[in-house]
């Protein structure tokens, strides 16, 4: 089972801001950079955010990540209709010496 | 353009093999790792372990250590994961990535589109 929390779901209308939480420990997230992946419908997954709050070449700024302590969290603002998708967030783990993905949220555009 | 490039869909019986390729393209295939994961329908991402095309080291998760070998070949850039002694659980979606390490950050940019491999009697 998955180490690193988030809730299944997540909504909001076009144009708000969503938060998207992701809770690990002090082996995960707590010692490593936290990355983002999104998955559109029946695609595979797409990097969104490295290295906390890093964005690679080409992803819109509406998304962002930051970290706190054992936390690390999404925020998409300005909400678009081609945001449904799935996110999960992802670290490596030097417990389990292994890269652990979140449990993934679902989001919905009202 | 950068790309990875999977092998077509496997149906498989239960206890038997499979091994699934992946096809490097458009950067220099030993200067990155090659990751799998894998997802079942309706499921979440689960990692299943890492490679280093340049040195062949290998790190497996626990579940899957005994089971997974993940190999490569370097002259066509391809990378391979074969799973033994399938089970009706196994049948998902895997993915190879790329694995990058940078400024201690590890992350994976590059995704494969997938393989679905079907375990069934």
């Amino acid at each position: 089972q998955s180490v690193l929390t988030q809730p299944p779901s997540a909504s909001g209308t076009p144009g708000q801001r969503v938060t998207i939480p992701c809770s690990g420990s002090s082996s995960n997230i707590g010692s490593n950079t936290v990355n983002w992946y999104q998955q559109l419908p029946g695609t595979a997954p797409k990097l969104l955010i490295y290295s906390n709050n890093q964005r690679p070449s080409g992803v819109p700024d509406r998304f962002s990540g930051s970290k706190s302590g054992t936390s690390a969290s999404l925020a998409i603002s300005g909400l678009q209709s081609e945001d449904e998708a799935d996110y999960y967030c992802a670290a490596w783990d030097d417990s389990l010496n292994g890269y652990v993905f979140g449990t993934g949220t679902k989001v919905t555009v009202l | 353009q950068v790309q990875l490039v999977q092998s077509g869909a496997e149906v498989k019986k239960p206890g038997a093999s499979v091994k699934v390729s992946c096809k490097a393209s458009g950067y220099t295939f030993t200067s990155y790792d090659i990751n799998w994961v894998r997802q079942a329908t309706g499921e979440g991402l689960e990692w299943m372990g890492w490679m280093n095309p340049n040195s062949g080291n290998t790190g497996y998760a626990q579940k899957f250590q005994g089971r997974v070998t993940m190999t490569r070949n370097t002259s066509i850039s391809t990378a391979y994961m074969e799973l033994s002694s399938l089970r009706s659980e196994d049948t998902a979606v895997y993915y190879c990535t790329r694995g990058r390490y940078e400024q201690n950050a590890y992350y994976m940019d590059v995704w494969g589109k997938g393989t679905t491999v079907t375990v069934s009697s």
